[in-house]
């Protein structure tokens, strides 16, 4: 069975700050991997995705992740945020060929001015 | 707009009323998929529907849900008598052959 963990519910950082959110995935067999965000009161829209190739992966708006196979994870990373980035990040998971994507708890990412 | 559109944004039932949450999916998109989001949890997987038949219902409760995607119309996710516990926002996705799915704005039903 597939799961996902993220480990931090709130991470709270200063303005221009770097930020890691964390993710790490279980699965026996092979994966795509996702980061959605939700801004308040809407909804989830990709943030990016891993599919195949090049294993770090980028977003338009400054933020990627790298997916480490031996680790089972997919951390995302900004090394600047911006008060716009006040957001629920979401990592999901679905297998190869599967239909339903898992998703972790989300992580609440609260940019301080 | 040619994104996935959910109606109504929020819907208010009493217990034992039925809810009905319609979504249209992306233009050329033929896979539908219903997620539910429970407070302070991430998303969880309810049904997987192409047009007239429902794919994959795993994450559906046994009673009072229902879905499904007419050849003509939107999809519909259908809850009887509603109880307090199906306060929730519901989403849902579509996508083409593939993997990668995207998602509405969602419908918050809230169950007095």
């Amino acid at each position: 069975a597939q799961s996902v963990t993220q480990l931090d519910s709130q991470v709270p950082v200063f303005e221009e700050a770097p930020v890691e959110l964390r993710c790490n995935y279980s699965s026996s067999v092979s994966v795509y991997l996702f980061w959605y965000v939700q801004y308040p009161n809407q909804g989830l829209q990709l943030l990016l995705k891993y599919l195949s190739g090049s294993t770090l992966v980028e977003s338009i708006n400054g933020f990627e992740a790298e997916f480490n196979k031996s680790q089972t994870s997919f951390h995302l990373r900004k090394p600047s945020v911006h008060i716009s980035d006040t957001a629920e990040y979401f990592c999901a998971v679905i297998v190869t060929g599967a239909n339903n994507l898992f998703f972790g708890t989300g992580t609440r990412l609260t940019v301080i001015p | 707009n040619a994104g996935v559109m959910q109606n109504p944004r929020h819907l208010v039932r009493r217990r034992g009323q039925e809810a009905r949450l319609r979504c249209s999916p992306m233009k050329g998109h033929s896979h539908v998929y219903w997620y539910r989001q429970l407070p302070e949890e991430g998303l969880k997987f309810m049904v997987y529907l192409q047009k007239e038949n429902i794919i994959d219902e795993s994450g559906m409760p046994k009673e009072r849900f229902s879905a499904e995607f007419p050849k003509e119309g939107p999809s519909i996710l259908r809850i009887q008598q509603v109880v307090r516990g199906d306060s929730a926002a519901y989403f849902c996705a579509s996508s083409e052959e593939g993997n990668i799915q995207y998602f509405g704005a969602g419908t918050r039903l809230s169950v007095l």
